[in-house]
């Protein structure tokens, strides 16, 4: 089936230690989203690619960046982790932005200790 | 600015009676509407959509949402609740070209 993969699905890292979460698809699809959701709070956009196109939330910190090597793989970096980072990391893609709807991977948990 | 709000924090239902989770929206033009459903530990789910046409939009696991412009309001609703249906639900808004916005979530409880 189609999908969105996220590994791992937890992680734990230590507090500052630079850390990668992974996303890939096969479906092709033109948009990636990377979203931090703490304590069942609504996800938050920290920022998507449209193909190549890099779109960063204005109040996205600088400690997060992303890459997209190509259409199929997504990372998040977190340059120094603090306990605040501490979260559920979800990605999701779509053909286009907005009216396509969403498909998310199931997550990474992240620990920061 | 767009914006979806969803009033309440937690819904208790018994099991086999209806279920109502309530979102309104704002936005400065034609909305595509969504419902996602999250289970513990886990990414969202798509339940249903509303794009353009029939205001009453069927979705996944038996649950339908109504669309009515001149409220602002797109309820997620179920004829019969279970059990297992308990699961945080997520309304989102976006225009055509635009990300979704998504509502702080209610939290659905079915009790035997």
């Amino acid at each position: 089936d189609a999908m969105v993969i996220q590994n791992p699905r937890y992680q734990v890292t230590q507090f500052g230690k630079p850390v990668t979460l992974s996303c890939s698809q096969t479906l092709n699809h033109n948009v990636m989203y990377w979203y931090q959701q703490k304590s069942s709070q609504a996800p938050k956009l920290l920022f998507h690619y449209y193909d190549k196109d890099f779109n960063n939330e204005a109040d996205t910190p600088d400690n997060f960046q992303s890459r997209r090597p190509n259409t199929s793989f997504c990372f998040l970096d977190i340059r120094s982790p603090g306990l605040g980072d501490a979260a559920m990391y979800l990605c999701a893609t779509s053909r286009q932005t907005g009216g396509d709807g969403y498909t998310f991977g199931s997550g990474t948990r992240l620990t920061v200790v | 600015a767009q914006s979806v709000a969803q009033p309440e924090d937690q819904v208790n239902v018994a099991e086999g009676n209806p279920l109502t989770v309530k979102c309104t929206y704002s936005v400065s033009g034609n909305p595509y509407l969504f419902w996602y459903v999250q289970y513990p530990n886990r990414g969202l789910q798509f339940l249903l959509k509303y794009i353009t046409g029939d205001n009453l939009v069927k979705g996944s696991y038996g649950f339908e949402a109504e669309f009515n412009k001149s409220q602002t309001s797109f309820h997620l609703k179920k004829p019969s609740a279970l059990v297992s249906d308990s699961a945080l639900y997520f309304c989102a808004v976006s225009l055509d070209t635009d990300k979704l916005i998504f509502g702080t979530g209610t939290r659905l409880q079915v009790f035997p």
